[in-house]
């Protein structure tokens, strides 16, 4: 079956240390997104990629980065610049030029101790 | 102004009655509207997509857009506690790429 995969579900970070949230489709989605929710918030853009070796930074990008050297890939890393990490992190993936939505991976919940 | 406004709620409302859910958004040229459902914990889900003016029904579930008045709105018939979440609602901007604006969410509570 299709779908988009993210690992692992829960991650714990110290303070310091860089993190890297891996996501995986194989929906062969041409687009991919990070998003960022924090608890009864809405969800906030990190980055997102349209084409392969190709992102853009979204509206939270800073403490963050990212790589797209495969379609089916989009990891994110946490870096210790991102001071306050502890999130709930969605990835997601959609064709471009088309119209029919994101689907969204099983999210991965990150908290730094 | 934000590009996607919804109230946050909680909007509450007895088992069996009509939840309606709204939805604002700032960019006329919008094409293509969406309501993805969130349990707390999880991941959004998509539950309806809505390109042109009007209704559509699936199952208890039917959303209106006017374009016109820049409003798209969700329904749920016959609501049941399983319906108790966030609806978050999105739209694709005039570019064309695919990529949503995501409104807040709200939050919806049914009970019994």
């Amino acid at each position: 079956d299709g779908g988009i995969t993210q690992s692992p579900k829960y991650l714990f970070r110290k303070e310091g240390q860089n993190v890297t949230l891996s996501c995986e489709q194989n929906l062969n989605h041409d687009a991919m997104y990070w998003y960022r929710q924090d608890p009864g918030q809405g969800l906030r853009l990190i980055y997102y990629s349209q084409i392969v070796n190709d992102f853009q930074k979204g509206d939270i990008a800073e403490g963050y980065s990212v790589s797209r050297e495969k379609k089916e890939s989009f990891p994110l890393t946490v870096t210790s610049a991102q001071k306050n990490p502890t999130a709930f992190y969605l990835c997601a993936s959609s064709m471009l030029f088309d119209n029919y939505g994101y689907t969204f991976g099983s999210g991965t919940r990150l908290t730094v101790v | 102004q934000k590009e996607v406004e919804q109230n946050s709620g909680p909007l509450s409302v007895p088992e069996g009655a009509i939840a309606s859910l709204n939805c604002t958004y700032s960019d006329r040229g919008s094409q293509s509207f969406f309501w993805y459902r969130q349990y707390s914990g999880k991941s959004p889900e998509l539950i309806m997509s809505i390109y042109s003016n009007g209704d559509k029904e699936d199952g208890r579930f039917t959303a209106q857009l006017n374009k016109a008045s820049q409003y798209v709105s969700l329904l749920i018939r016959d609501s049941q506690p399983s319906d108790s979440a966030t609806y978050l609602c999105a739209v694709a901007g005039s570019s064309n790429t695919g990529k949503l604006i995501f409104g807040q969410g709200t939050t919806l509570q049914v009970k019994p």
